[in-house]
């Protein structure tokens, strides 16, 4: 079935640091992938997203590429602020599937 | 605002009762998903609704789970006979469209749910 992976946490950096998180999948056809962010006390909220090989999804200063070719879609961000602590999610979507297969999530700290 | 909703935000119960959590999504959003979060977890898929049409419940743990939306609006998730395993968040999403892999799903804050 559908799996992703993303690199455990915590992952701590400093503020202005450079960040990677890390996501690969497996999935049987070609779908479409999420990155999506629960800040504390919030509900989980779409950060940006891909639907085809090499589209990259971007927001808030967050990019991450759709590469078919190593199924990955990580996360990338130049300058990390303390706003941005919060656990990161890596997603998928199949076409004809109901809902959506989740990686465990990446808790993110960021002190000044 | 007008996103989705749940109530209640926390429910604990011992463990035997029945309990029943409800979503309200955002209007107009055709299609409903349930997901069950267990600590430390990544959310994992329970089931879908396409207006009042359960479509998929594959992700039901047991049949102690039951989940209706009679009206294609509002959605209830019960589960009867509450076990201790069944301790998680449970999480309520909507999306405008019907089955697009491509959609964005919206979610509400979860009910915490703790089973003594």
């Amino acid at each position: 079935g559908d799996s992703v992976t993303q690199m455990e946490g915590p992952v701590t950096l400093s503020e202005e640091a450079f960040l990677t998180i890390n996501c690969t999948y497996t999935a049987t056809g070609y779908p479409s992938l999420f990155w999506y962010v629960q800040y504390p006390g919030e509900g989980l909220q779409l950060l940006l997203k891909a639907t085809k090989a090499d589209d990259k999804g971007s927001n808030k200063g967050f990019e991450a590429t759709y590469r078919k070719e190593t199924t990955s879609f990580h996360l990338e961000k130049g300058s990390v602020q303390v706003s941005d602590s919060a656990v990161y999610f890596c997603a998928l979507s199949e076409r004809g599937a109901d809902g959506l297969t989740f990686g465990k999530g990446t808790h993110l700290i960021i002190q000044p | 605002g007008a996103g989705v909703s749940q109530s209640p935000r926390y429910k604990v119960a011992k463990r035997g009762q029945d309990v029943a959590l409800r979503c309200d999504p955002i209007s107009g959003h055709v299609s409903l998903f349930w997901y069950q979060q267990a600590l430390g977890q990544g959310p994992e898929f329970l089931t879908y609704f396409q207006n009042e049409a359960q479509l998929d419940k594959s992700g039901l743990p047991s049949d102690r789970f039951f989940a209706e939306r009679p009206e294609g609006s509002v959605s209830t998730l019960k589960i009867q006979r509450t076990q201790q395993e069944d301790s998680a968040v449970y999480l309520c999403a909507s999306s405008f469209r019907d089955r697009v892999e491509s959609d964005t799903q919206y979610f509400g804050p979860g009910t915490r749910l703790t089973v003594l």
